[in-house]
């Protein structure tokens, strides 16, 4: 079954910052791959998703994640934190017709 | 268009009780799915619902258990309450299976206290 891995459960970041969560995977086939956020009393919002078309993937909010087969990775980029990003961000895969979420990152943004 | 709604919001329940959770997906959406959100195991697949049909189970056990309905409104059902069942419960509906690649849309949850 896949799985994914979510470096770090809290990351600071000051304001303007860049912002970098990682996430890698585990997958004998070619995976779907998501990112959530998930702000304080609320459900998630499904940020981007990879589904093996381009592997530079744009999401919502300014955020985009790169799909690197050679390193199981689909990490979460943002050029420029604001403040407003502060959220818990989840990354999940498809397996076995489920959607598998990581532990989740907490991101705090610093003024 | 209105979003995923779930009720009640909060609740509180003592162990031994039975609880019983609703979930209302977006209109047109026939796929509904429930997961369990704790600090110690984060979210955790509990099942999932498809045109009436339970398509997917996680690892719960049977105590954990749900319906849906023709119009594709959701219950799950918690029976003999634990103090480990206390969570976010949140569900998700999307318009085809939850495996597919069609966006799943989450409701804000309901937070489960058992006492």
């Amino acid at each position: 079954a896949q799985s994914v891995t979510q470096l770090g459960s809290h990351v600071s970041v000051s304001e303007g910052a860049l912002v970098l969560l990682r996430c890698n995977y585990s997958s004998s086939v070619p995976p779907y791959l998501f990112w959530y956020v998930q702000y304080p009393n609320q459900g998630l919002q499904l940020l981007l998703k990879y589904t093996s078309a381009a592997t530079l993937v744009k999401g919502i909010n300014g955020f985009e994640a790169e799909f690197k087969k050679s390193e199981t990775s689909f990490h979460l980029t943002k050029p420029s934190a604001h403040m407003s990003d502060a959220a818990e961000y989840f990354c999940a895969v498809r397996s076995d017709d489920k959607i598998i979420f990581g532990k989740g990152t907490r991101l705090h943004i610093l003024p | 268009k209105a979003g995923v709604t779930q009720t009640p919001r909060y609740l509180i329940k003592t162990r031994g009780q039975q609880v019983t959770l609703s979930c209302s997906p977006i209109s047109g959406h026939r796929s509904v799915s429930w997961y369990q959100q704790t600090p110690g195991q984060g979210l955790q697949f509990l099942f999932e619902y498809f045109s009436e049909t339970q398509r997917n189970k996680g690892n719960f056990p049977g105590r954990f258990s749900g319906r849906q309905f023709s119009n594709s409104r959701s219950e799950m059902n918690v029976s003999t309450l634990e103090l480990g069942d206390s969570a976010l419960y949140l569900c998700a509906s999307s318009l085809q299976l939850a495996g597919s690649t069609d966006t799943q849309y989450f409701g804000p949850g309901t937070r489960l206290t058992v006492l």
